[in-house]
């Protein structure tokens, strides 16, 4: 079963304006929240996280909500640039285990010059 | 080197042959993993060590699937009598420590079974 969700597997915004990419969760076991980024025949790219004791993390154009009781993550760049263009994962780690991370399957935005 | 490197990246293998996907992890990375990643979608765990010792394999889908560090280094994902299924690409990534979640990844390794 999926336990880390992105249902929007697309998403295309003008540059310049706000890219808000959502992810879901269910395991109530999940402490770690990253976002990574990937670009075509390349790995994922660690792009920003967010611990489950905080609600924000921001760095630069790149900002990640986290509202825990609704089990949802979002993660908001402003403005936005072409080179932003990518395949976007969401991913989750539980509080005990080998550290591996649980992920989405992506959502893929495309910026509009 | 710089980065993860995987090799080869990309790999033909016809159905029932033996496949071996190399991992050079960054160097003095304690952390290692292994990920399949379907198309379309989100890399899934195979398999972690630390250092030379393989903690977790409870993501290997059967045992068929086979990983080793034996130096604490390079890593080798082997995959025996390959099934159209095991067509994916596998990802491997590592980490400085085992405090450290934020993995960095190889390019991949694609691998097509016909």
């Amino acid at each position: 079963d999926q336990q880390v969700k992105q249902n929007s597997p697309s998403l295309s915004v003008q540059e310049g304006r706000i890219s808000i990419l959502n992810c879901d969760y269910t395991n109530s076991m999940f402490d770690y929240f990253l976002w990574y980024k990937k670009y075509p025949a390349e790995g994922p790219t660690f792009l920003i996280s967010i611990s489950s004791i905080k609600d924000k993390n921001e760095d630069g154009r790149f900002t990640v909500f986290l509202n825990k009781s609704a089990k949802h993550l979002s993660l908001h760049i402003v403005p936005s640039q072409p080179g932003d263009s990518a395949v976007y994962f969401c991913a989750a780690r539980r509080q005990t285990g080998a550290n591996n991370l649980f992920f989405g399957t992506g959502t893929r935005l495309t910026v509009i010059p | 080197g710089a980065g993860v490197s995987q090799s080869p990246r990309y790999k033909v293998a016809k159905r029932g042959q033996d496949v071996a996907l190399r991992c050079d992890p960054i160097s003095g990375h304690v952390s290692l993993f292994w990920y399949q990643q379907a198309l379309g979608q989100g890399p899934e765990f195979l398999t972690y060590f630390q250092n030379e010792a393989q903690l977790d394999k409870s993501g290997l889908p059967s045992d068929r699937f086979f990983a080793e560090r034996p130096e604490g280094s390079v890593s080798t994902l082997k995959i025996q009598r390959t099934q159209q299924e095991d067509s994916a690409v596998y990802l491997c990534a590592s980490t400085p420590s085992i405090l450290n979640t934020e993995a960095f990844f190889g390019q991949g390794t694609r691998l097509t079974v016909v």
